[in-house]
């Protein structure tokens, strides 16, 4: 079935660094892709999104390329804030059928000052 | 701008009672899906409706009803709750075509 890998964590990072968050994905077709970001007992939050191959999703200075040929879609930031401590997780939803997001199963960011 | 509703935000229960989490979508969005993360763990899909019908099902406890009734809003029946039902339970809506999933703030059930 429809899957994403994520690297494990925890990522500890000092203030300013840069970020690189690995995530694959394995599908049957050609799926969305996400980012969401989730703080200290929160809610999920959509941080970007691509819906096809090449595209780039960014946001808050995060960003995401939907690479087909690696199936992959890494999340990086230049350079991150304390601010920046969550849980990320990649995902995936197909955009044909029921259309479910499937996770991968996260990874918490540490940044200190 | 309306965002999906959930209620209760946090719920504490005993062993073998009840529970109902409510959902309401955003306005016009017709297909509603439930999600189960529990602590450390990545959301795991539960349930999905599409216009009042069930349209996907996964990892959902035979304990663990759901509907979405006449008006979008969606309902998850728990019933003899067990220590490990204790999770954020998610709730997202989406819209027509192929548009994304907008989450909830979650509720949080607690099973003592």
């Amino acid at each position: 079935g429809d899957s994403v890998t994520q690297m494990e964590g925890p990522v500890t990072l000092s203030e300013e660094a840069f970020l690189t968050i690995n995530c694959t994905y394995t599908a049957t077709g050609y799926p969305s892709l996400f980012w969401y970001v989730q703080y200290p007992g929160e809610g999920l939050q959509l941080l970007l999104k691509a819906t096809k191959a090449d595209d780039k999703g960014s946001n808050k200075g995060f960003e995401a390329t939907y690479r087909k040929e690696t199936t992959s879609f890494h999340l990086e930031k230049g350079s991150v804030q304390v601010s920046d401590s969550a849980v990320y997780f990649c995902a995936l939803k197909m955009n044909t059928g029921f259309q479910k997001l499937v996770f991968g199963t996260g990874t918490r960011l540490l940044v200190s000052p | 701008a309306a965002g999906v509703i959930q209620s209760p935000r946090h719920l504490i229960k005993e062993k073998r009672e009840t529970a109902t989490l409510k959902c309401y979508p955003i306005p016009r969005h017709d297909t509603v899906y439930w999600y189960q993360q529990g602590p450390g763990q990545d959301p795991q899909f539960l349930i999905s409706f599409y216009e009042k019908m069930q349209s996907d099902k996964g990892s959902i406890p035979d304990r663990f009803s759901a509907q979405q009734f006449s008006d979008y809003h969606s309902e998850l029946n728990m019933s003899s709750l067990e220590l490990g039902d204790s999770a954020l339970y998610f709730c997202a809506s989406r819209g027509e075509g192929t548009g994304e999933l907008f989450f909830g703030e979650g509720s949080r059930l607690t099973v003592l």
